[in-house]
């Protein structure tokens, strides 16, 4: 079964400045893996996802991520935080092999300050 | 298509009673799922479709909790005598293939 960690529960950063939201992940198969952001009082939006390929995913926002299997982590990074970028980001993982049921991490916070 | 639907946004009901949400999946959309996400967690599975069958349900899904998609379009969520460990807001998601799409949510509140 696939898991999936989020080590930093809140992120506050300053606007302008660059950020990095971490995720780790456990699976025994290979796995695809995604990035969701949720605003206030609404559902989750897919910013990113590694099915194959490149290691190195752009986004919507400006935000990109980088797969490094070696380590089993998808973080999350944008050079340039905006006000807008505050909200709830959660980190995901589905097996590869199948598309029944993506698993979400425990989501990072981040708070952009102005 | 204007994205998945559910309905009610929000529910409040008294302890024990029965309640019910509806989604409306995107309409060419053959895959449907249904997640529980409490406040500050992120989303638990609780159960999937393909077109009208049933194809996994969690460990989370006590015997309360029933989900249905008659002819593989709409899809409904009951909770029978609910408890306020229920409250939480119950998110349907619908994909073709890697890709979710969310719906807003319905918020349920037990008290």
């Amino acid at each position: 079964a696939q898991s999936v960690t989020q080590l930093d529960s809140q992120v506050p950063v300053f606007e302008e400045a660059p950020v990095e939201l971490r995720c780790n992940y456990s699976s025994s198969v290979s796995v695809y893996l995604f990035w969701y952001v949720q605003y206030p009082n609404q559902g989750l939006q897919l910013l990113l996802k590694y099915l194959s390929g490149s290691t190195l995913v752009k986004g919507i926002n400006g935000f990109e991520a980088e797969f490094n299997k070696s380590q089993t982590s998808f973080h999350l990074r944008k050079p340039s935080v905006h006000i807008s970028d505050t909200a709830e980001y959660f980190c995901a993982v589905s097996e590869e092999t199948s598309y029944d049921k993506v698993i979400f991490g425990p989501g990072t916070s981040l708070s952009v300050i102005p | 298509d204007t994205g998945v639907s559910q309905d009610p946004r929000h529910k409040i009901t008294k302890r024990g009673q029965n309640v019910t949400f509806r989604c409306d999946p995107i309409s060419e959309h053959n895959r449907l799922y249904w997640y529980r996400q409490t406040l500050g967690q992120g989303p638990e599975f609780l159960t999937y479709f393909q077109n009208e069958a049933q194809l996994e349900k969690s460990r989370l899904l006590s015997d309360r909790f029933s989900a249905e998609r008659p002819k593989g379009s709409f899809s409904t969520l009951e909770i029978q005598r609910t408890e306020q460990g229920d409250s939480a807001m119950y998110l349907c998601a619908s994909s073709l293939g890697t890709e979710y799409t969310f719906g807003s949510g319905t918020r349920l509140t037990v008290v």
